[in-house]
C-alpha cells in the first residue's frame, strides 16, 4: 500500500545549525512529493514540491529537498536554521489511485530550534 | 494570496449533538478538501469536492457529512457528535486534484 513515512516524530537543533528531515515514501509509480510547514495556530503551508526533473528542488526560506528514487526518499534539508523555523513539517506524497488523485500525508515532524 | 477561511475557531459541543464546520475561500479553486488532524498523526481526508452542488467520501467518511452550496463554500457536518470525533479539522483548497493546497487555520473541536 503507498505510505509516506517520517521516521522523526521530533528534532531539536541549535540556531544556526543544519537540518535535515527525513521522509520515506512507498509508491511503484511515479511520485508527485510535497513538503508543507505548520506554523503554531495556522494552516499548512507549502514549502517545495517535486514533480520531475534536478532531484534537488529549492523552496521557500532557504529549504531544499532531495529526491532519490533508489531510496524511496525525499528529505527536507536547510543549511543553517532560525528560531523562527520551529514548526510541525509534513511530508506528502500525491498519486493516481482508481481514477482520481490522492495525497497521503506523513505523520510530521515537530521541529524545535534552540537559541 | 488565496485566503481560506474557517469559522469557529474553536468549538466544544456535546455527544449526540450536530456540528457545522465552515469553510470559504476566495481562491476561485475548484477542488475543496476536508481533513482531519489528531495528535501524532499527519492529515486524513474526510471528504472532498470538485464543484458546486457535488461532494465525495475520502479516506474516513463515517460519522460525517459535507455539503458544498456554491464554489467558495464547503461545508463538514457532524450530525451526531462523538467523543472520538474531537480533532482539529482544517479545510483547504486547489485550483487542481491535489496540486498546491491552501489551508484554512484550523478548527479545534472538542466533544465533551
Amino acid at each position: 500500500a503507498q505510505s509516506v513515512t517520517q521516521p522523526d516524530a521530533r528534532v531539536t537543533v541549535s540556531e544556526g545549525a543544519s537540518l535535515q528531515l527525513r521522509c520515506k515514501y512507498s509508491y511503484s509509480g511515479t511520485p508527485y512529493l510535497f513538503w508543507y510547514v505548520q506554523y503554531p495556530r495556522q494552516g499548512l503551508q507549502l514549502l517545495l514540491k517535486y514533480y520531475s526533473g534536478d532531484p534537488v528542488v529549492q523552496g521557500v526560506n532557504g529549504f531544499e529537498a532531495e529526491f532519490s528514487k533508489s531510496n524511496s526518499s525525499f528529505h527536507l534539508r536547510k543549511a543553517s536554521v532560525h528560531w523562527s523555523d520551529s514548526a510541525v513539517y509534513f511530508c506528502a506524497l500525491s498519486l493516481a489511485s482508481s481514477g482520481s488523485w490522492q495525497l497521503i500525508f506523513g505523520s510530521g515532524t515537530q521541529l524545535t530550534v534552540m537559541p | 494570496e488565496a485566503a481560506v477561511t474557517q469559522s469557529p475557531r474553536s468549538k466544544v459541543a456535546v455527544t449526540g449533538g450536530k456540528v457545522t464546520l465552515s469553510c470559504h475561500q476566495t481562491n476561485n479553486h475548484d477542488y475543496m478538501y476536508w481533513y482531519r488532524q489528531d495528535t501524532g498523526h499527519g492529515l486524513r481526508l474526510i471528504h472532498y469536492s470538485y464543484v458546486a452542488d457535488s461532494t465525495e467520501k475520502g479516506d474516513i467518511p463515517d460519522g460525517y457529512k459535507a455539503s458544498r452550496p456554491s464554489q467558495e463554500n464547503f461545508s463538514l457536518i457532524l450530525e451526531l457528535a462523538s467523543l472520538s470525533q474531537t480533532a482539529v479539522y482544517f479545510c483547504a483548497s486547489s485550483a487542481i486534484s491535489n496540486e498546491r493546497l491552501f489551508f484554512g487555520h484550523g478548527t479545534k473541536l472538542s466533544v465533551l
